[in-house]
């Protein structure tokens, strides 16, 4: 099984900071890797998949890179609404895996 | 708009059966890709079990045996089947649909989800 490792577990930051998040693979996944974002006691939402694709509607403040093994996304001028918990997921091979999430809390 | 409405979470005590479903709106079970995708209280997401377009299906380790997916093209409802549940299967289940817009086994659109709580 592909194991996804998520840093940090969280992180304090203010609106308009630039924020990266990393998710690691244990295997090589290509760019089989996306990302979502969920707000307390809510549905997780999709926000870029295939690396660096974002969904519809997701502000460009929001972007990914990465292949292989290592992948990122980031934030740029982090707005109030940003504040949630964010989870990679790689679609490579089943079992699917999630990354253990990310939150970013206010500073 | 595209809705996925979970129901049939409860109680239930362990080595007890439930049965979640997953009512579609605006989103063909049959011709789209579908997941259940858990989350414990206070942790992660978590994959429990997929079933693609053309019937295939596949399942999480920790839930192999117990639980199957299966859905019903005629009420445009997922099916989540739950047996010999145990204490740590507690969680929000959700399902999730993947349009095949955002690539492979992604998913663009997540239910509310539906509450199963085991416990003696």
């Amino acid at each position: 099984d592909i194991q996804m490792t998520q840093s940090p577990s969280s992180l304090s930051a203010s609106v308009g900071d630039k924020v990266t998040i990393t998710c690691r693979a244990s295997h090589n996944i290509d760019t089989y890797l996306n990302w979502y974002q969920q707000k307390s006691g809510e549905a997780p939402k999709l926000l870029i998949s295939a690396v660096s694709s974002l969904h519809s509607g997701v502000p460009p403040t929001f972007s990914g890179s990465g292949s292989g093994t290592v992948f990122t996304l980031t934030i740029d001028s982090l707005q109030p609404a940003d504040f949630a918990t964010y989870y990679c997921q790689q679609s490579h091979s089943v079992p699917l895996t999630f990354g253990g999430g990310t939150k970013v809390e206010v500073k | 708009e595209v809705q996925l409405v979970e129901s049939g979470g409860d109680l239930v005590r362990p080595g007890g059966s439930l049965r979640l479903s997953c009512a579609a709106s605006r989103f063909a079970v049959d011709s789209n890709y579908m997941s259940w995708v858990r989350q414990a209280p206070g942790k992660g997401l978590e994959w429990v079990s997929v079933i693609y377009s053309g019937g295939s299906t596949d399942y999480a380790h920790s839930v192999k045996g117990r639980f199957t997916i299966s859905r019903d093209p005629s009420r445009n409802t997922l099916f989540l089947q739950m047996n010999s549940l145990e204490i740590g299967d507690t969680a929000v289940y959700y399902c999730a649909g993947g349009s095949g817009d955002c690539g492979t086994d992604c998913y663009d659109y997540w239910g509310q989800g539906t509450l199963v709580t085991v416990s003696s």
